[in-house]
């Protein structure tokens, strides 16, 4: 059974440029969270993507959208990077979608460290 | 929304002994508590959880305990090792998302 995988591991930006993550989710889950992890804090909630559509959404402007694509990978995208975006980005999948009363048990990939100049 | 408070920041113990980390949260709706051990440059693992129809849960070395009327958890790992060593990360959820606290480094010595 294949875990989270997450692309690239390493990513330096300039202010103002865009970037897109990218996560595959373990084999057989549906769902697909992300979360930001500031240096020395916990990760912090951005949004979750179930069968292809957001499905909650923390407190993150506009500039980071999302996607998930039919075989439940996704993208995380941050538009107008600012220096504060600076941090390791994880994703997570879960086995079941969102009402099962399960969807909350997620597994997290090794995340992407991102570097904003 | 819900916050989630951990202490202690810091934890340094010898081989062999206990640790003890405990985590409160604000909402009294959240119904799921898992435990994650983050190593350095890595992802963080689900090492257990507890649902909150269940007041202690055990896992060869690792228990935690739930008090949903005080609203709070604890994680413990009793006859430490030196792999033991990490940053371990509480969170408590209601929904889909995972609200964390701001972690406790472990630091196990031989």
């Amino acid at each position: 059974e294949t875990g989270v995988t997450q692309s690239p591991t390493h990513l330096i930006k300039t202010r103002g440029q865009q970037v897109t993550l990218r996560c595959s989710s373990q084999s057989g889950h549906n769902t697909v969270s992300w979360y930001q992890q500031a240096l020395g804090q916990g990760p912090q909630f951005i949004f979750q993507y179930y069968r292809e559509e957001e499905n909650g959404r923390g407190n993150f402007p506009p500039r980071f959208s999302g996607l998930q694509f039919p075989n439940y990978s996704s993208e995380l995208n941050v538009n107008a990077l600012e220096l504060d975006d600076s941090a390791l980005y994880l994703c997570a999948s879960s086995p079941r979608g969102p009402g099962t009363g399960a969807d909350n048990e997620q597994f997290f990939g090794p995340g992407t460290r991102l570097t904003v100049l | 929304g819900e916050n989630v408070e951990q202490h202690p920041s810091t934890l340094s113990v010898q081989e062999g002994d206990s640790a003890v980390i405990k985590c409160t949260y604000s909402d009294s709706a959240s119904n799921y508590f898992p435990w994650y051990k983050q190593e350095l440059g890595k992802g963080p693992q689900l090492i257990i959880d507890i649902r909150s129809n269940v007041g202690e849960k055990k896992d060869q070395r690792i228990a935690v305990t739930l008090n949903k009327t005080a609203k709070h958890f604890s994680l413990h790992i009793t006859e430490t090792q030196p792999e033991d060593s990490a940053v371990y990360f509480c969170a408590a959820s209601g929904y889909s998302t995972l609200t964390f606290g701001k972690g406790t480094m472990l630091l196990v010595s031989p």
